[in-house]
């Protein structure tokens, strides 16, 4: 069964750099693509990015100066990277399988971030 | 980018029909594919896909649920609705990049 987990810290200062861990197990990260979601406070959803199996990457044009998604594919795990957060980057973070680049199927169960001082 | 919208709130009896919608700024089918998706989301969890491409069940989804549509509008029915279905149940689209989600619309008892 594909199976993914977030981790990385749940506080994060303003103006500094946010980074997630996405784990997957039950699947090869070399197969599919590989997206960044985050749910703000209010329930608005928003899609960051994705990661293809050959390591090509997809940002969000509102996030593209501040994002970067990388892979360990030795270790079956993908990164994100936010920098200069804001209080406004305030969400729970979801990583999920993203295959055709088409929609969501497997999805971790997300980590919150807050940024503040 | 494409804007999704949805009915912030729809209240329902137990046993009775669900019919969520989701309208797009414009259209996201390609010739009869139809590019829209519908997830489930309870308090504290991840979301869970239902429906892909508008009317495709996704896998181990109870067949009381199904989607319809095409072009702008779209809906997913819960027939009949159980206790285990109240949530948020949120469209997203994959016409156009970035892929876009609907603002919600949270299902409530009567």
């Amino acid at each position: 069964e594909v199976q993914l987990q977030e981790s990385g810290p749940g506080l994060v200062k303003p103006s500094q750099s946010l980074s997630l861990t996405c784990s997957v197990t039950g699947y090869s990260i070399t197969s599919n693509y590989w997206g960044w979601i985050r749910k703000f406070p209010g329930n608005k959803m928003e899609w960051m990015g994705y990661i293809s199996y050959s390591g090509s990457t997809s940002y969000n044009p509102s996030l593209k100066s501040r994002i970067s998604i990388t892979r360990d594919t030795s270790k079956n795990q993908f990164f994100l990277q936010l920098n200069s957060v804001t209080t406004e980057d305030t969400a729970t973070y979801y990583c999920a399988r993203y295959p055709y680049r088409d929609y969501f199927d497997y999805w971790g169960q997300g980590v919150m971030v807050t940024v503040s001082s | 980018d494409i804007v999704l919208t949805q009915s912030p709130v729809l209240a329902v009896s137990l046993g009775q029909r669900a019919t969520i919608s989701c309208r797009a700024s414009q259209s996201v089918s390609i010739s009869s594919i139809n590019l829209m998706h519908w997830y489930q989301q309870k308090p504290g969890q991840q979301p869970k896909l239902l429906i892909y491409r508008a009317s495709n069940l996704a896998s181990g989804i109870p067949a009381r649920f199904s989607g319809s549509g095409s072009g702008t509008d779209f809906t997913l029915t819960i027939d009949p609705v159980q206790a285990d279905d109240i949530a948020a149940y949120y469209c997203q689209q994959s016409r156009e990049s970035p892929p876009t989600f609907g603002a919600g619309t949270k299902l409530e008892l009567k």
